[in-house]
């Protein structure tokens, strides 16, 4: 157990819904980091958060919104939803915001888009 | 640019040894790397970072060739516990002072008795 919690596990919706994945970091770590993982793309990076601001953005598409609130929870809200979006979506935490980081990742969250 | 890990697949018996490379195309600050078993969550394994630093535990060790931008994560005496897939995470220029990684399509390692 990483100490880094995801909700839901599972997701099945339609395309065109909107969804909301949460994430609490362990306890102490400011930065929070998205990905996304399907079979033919391996772990993709989103987007980052530390202590509530934005920090770096990585492949995430216009349709997908994210923020960190002051209890350092986050949300990734994902829009407009495509079959193509059908994933495991993981959160990790890490203590601060530098490459020497290591990161700590949730269980994930499985979407599946009918 | 996602770093090229080789290979893509290796099956090892139990005290067999092996080498997974990692490969950018642009300098490296640092390689991260996993390890993620079937339907769980990746596990960091360490970190190495430019300088020669590295930050990591157990019996699996690794290198950072900063000229020639590779890693290579080395496993020696392989348990059946080391199955899994294994990612390096590059970090290259980003810019702004953020960074973020950059994961391998990963390899995928079984030990079988």
């Amino acid at each position: 157990d990483s100490g880094v919690t995801q909700t839901p596990k599972h997701l099945i919706t339609a395309t065109g819904q909107r969804v909301t994945l949460r994430c609490s970091p362990r306890s102490g770590d400011l930065s929070v980091y998205w990905y996304q993982q399907s079979l033919d793309q391996g772990l993709q990076f989103l987007i980052q958060y530390y202590n509530g601001e934005e920090r770096a953005k990585g492949n995430i598409l216009e349709r997908f919104s994210a923020q960190q609130f002051p209890d350092l929870h986050s949300e990734l809200n994902l829009s407009s939803l495509e079959l193509g979006d059908s994933a495991l979506y993981f959160c990790a935490s890490s203590v601060g915001d530098t490459e020497d980081n290591e990161q700590f990742f949730g269980p994930g969250t499985r979407l599946t888009v009918l | 640019q996602q770093p090229v890990q080789s290979p893509q697949a290796v099956i090892l018996r139990e005290g067999e040894d092996a080498v997974i490379n990692c490969s950018s195309s642009k300098a490296l600050y640092s390689v991260h790397w996993y390890r993620q078993k079937h339907g769980e969550a990746p596990v960091f394994l360490m970190i190495l970072l430019k300088g020669g630093e590295q930050k990591g535990h157990e019996k699996i060790s690794a290198s950072f060739n900063e000229k020639k931008q590779q890693s290579s994560l080395y496993l020696t005496a392989s348990q059946l516990s080391y199955s899994g897939t294994y990612f390096c995470g590059t970090e290259g220029e980003s810019g702004a002072g953020s960074y973020q990684l950059t994961f391998g399509k990963g390899t995928k390692l079984s030990v079988i008795p």
